[in-house]
């Protein structure tokens, strides 16, 4: 089955800073990716999700890139606020209908 | 707010109990996953339902059953139940549940086990 590594499992940065997530998948027929947020005490949401005829896609200080040839996408989320603070989770989704979730990556900002 | 809605929020109990978890997906999305997010083993798929119907299977123990019903709303059965198996239980929704479709998730139900 699919399998997502998701790397770093923890990233501390300044107010103001950039953020960059990465996460690798091993299923090369994968081709929808998602990333979540989520915030303590509440479900993961949505935030920004990339298909595989694309290799970048911007919503404001957020962006994902792909690269398929590699097998791993990032999530980038510039000029940090407090209010990224979160944990962010990568998934991958393919040949199934189900996607496989990446560890997540708990994001703090210092202000 | 996704516009999915699981109730109860928190639930404590003893081993060995039975307890019924509830989702009433978005207006619309005729597809149910289920998902069990612990410390130790992030968010895990366990059961998926398109209008009714179970579609995919993921790590759900023999001890846990679900189903959707007519009005879509679905259930989680845990039974039997161990300490192990405190953990988040999320529940999603989607449209239609195909590849590529954009689930959206609940605020969950925290079980404590003791």
């Amino acid at each position: 089955g699919e399998n997502v590594e998701q790397h770093p499992s923890t990233l501390s940065v300044q107010e103001g800073d950039s953020a960059v997530i990465k996460c690798t998948y091993s299923d090369s027929a994968s081709n929808y990716f998602p990333w979540y947020k989520q915030e303590l005490g509440k479900g993961p949401q949505l935030i920004i999700d990339i298909r595989s005829n694309v290799g970048e896609k911007k919503d404001q200080r957020i962006a994902v890139t792909l690269n398929k040839t590699a097998k791993h996408f990032s999530l980038h989320i510039t000029e940090t606020q407090p209010e990224d603070s979160a944990v962010y989770f990568c998934a991958s989704r393919g040949g199934s209908y189900i996607p496989t979730f990446g560890r997540g990556t708990s994001l703090i900002v210092h202000p | 707010d996704s516009g999915v809605t699981q109730t109860p929020k928190h639930l404590i109990t003893a081993t060995g109990q039975r307890v019924t978890l509830r989702c009433s997906p978005r207006s619309g999305d005729l597809s149910v996953y289920w998902y069990q997010q612990s410390l130790d083993q992030g968010l895990q798929f366990l059961i998926q339902y398109y209008n009714g119907e179970e579609r995919a299977k993921g790590n759900i123990l023999e001890r846990f059953s679900a189903q959707q019903f007519p009005d879509l709303h679905s259930e989680l059965n845990l039974s039997s139940l161990e300490l192990g198996d405190s953990a988040l239980y999320f529940c999603a929704s989607s449209v239609a549940g195909g590849e590529g479709e954009t689930q959206y998730f609940g605020p969950g139900t925290r079980l404590l086990v003791l």
